[in-house]
């Protein structure tokens, strides 16, 4: 079955550094997301990504994110100038539609922030 | 208002007993309602999903849920608990309301005892 998958696991970066967070969708999905899950908290929307731009954002993406598919496979996520606040789970997921159509789900990287 | 509530952060069963977990949404128009599992460093996989067919869904693992429009509820349930069932769960519902972006529950820790 095909999977969503993300890379790397986990990822260690000091407080001001860029990071770049990868993400491989289903191959036939349409509609990606990332979501965050910060430790011991529930998994927060940060933003969704259709037909090359951003159809919906949450507060928590503000201007230090930026979400690009570089080419037909890659979803990635960045985050400009990272605080300890950005340490959490990084969830990546696609979907083949909207409404009704369940996300599928990678594995998440660990962002630690230091 | 919350989307979506969970009632209890934490279940504990013992194995071979039945799985109660609760989850009450909140919404205007006509939800689809999710419930994914996490387990220990890992994605988030989809059990089951509610999206206006049956009220009685059944998922993976011998999970299902039932959709009670009168109660806004959508209770996950299992006859009998495995060990394999000591998760996260998450309850996830999806609105016209939301734009269609998944809200999710801050989700119950089940615990199985032998």
């Amino acid at each position: 079955e095909p999977e969503v998958t993300q890379t790397p696991s986990h990822q260690v970066t000091q407080m001001g550094q860029e990071v770049i967070l990868r993400c491989v969708p289903i191959s036939n999905h349409l509609y990606f997301y990332w979501y965050r899950q910060i430790l011991g908290q529930k998994v927060e929307f940060l933003v969704s990504f259709y037909n090359n731009e951003i159809s919906e954002k949450s507060e928590i993406f503000d201007d230090q994110f930026s979400v690009e598919r570089p080419d037909g496979s890659n979803f990635t996520l960045k985050i400009r100038s990272t605080k300890l606040e950005d340490s959490a789970m990084y969830f990546c997921a696609s979907s083949p539609g909207t409404g009704n159509s369940p996300l599928h789900f990678g594995n998440g990287t660990r962002l630690t922030v230091t | 208002a919350q989307s979506v509530t969970q009632l209890d952060s934490h279940v504990s069963v013992s194995e071979g007993t039945p799985v109660l977990l609760r989850c009450n949404y909140s919404s205007s128009y006509s939800p689809s309602l999710f419930w994914y599992v996490q387990h220990p460093n890992k994605g988030l996989q989809l059990l089951l999903k509610y999206t206006s067919a049956a009220t009685l869904v059944k998922g993976i693992n011998g999970f299902e849920a039932e959709f009670k429009k009168s109660e806004t509820s959508f209770h996950l349930t299992k006859p009998s608990a495995h060990m394999s069932d000591a998760a996260e769960y998450f309850c996830v519902v999806t609105a016209q309301e939301y734009n269609n972006d998944m809200r999710f529950g801050a989700g119950t820790r089940l615990t199985v005892k032998p």
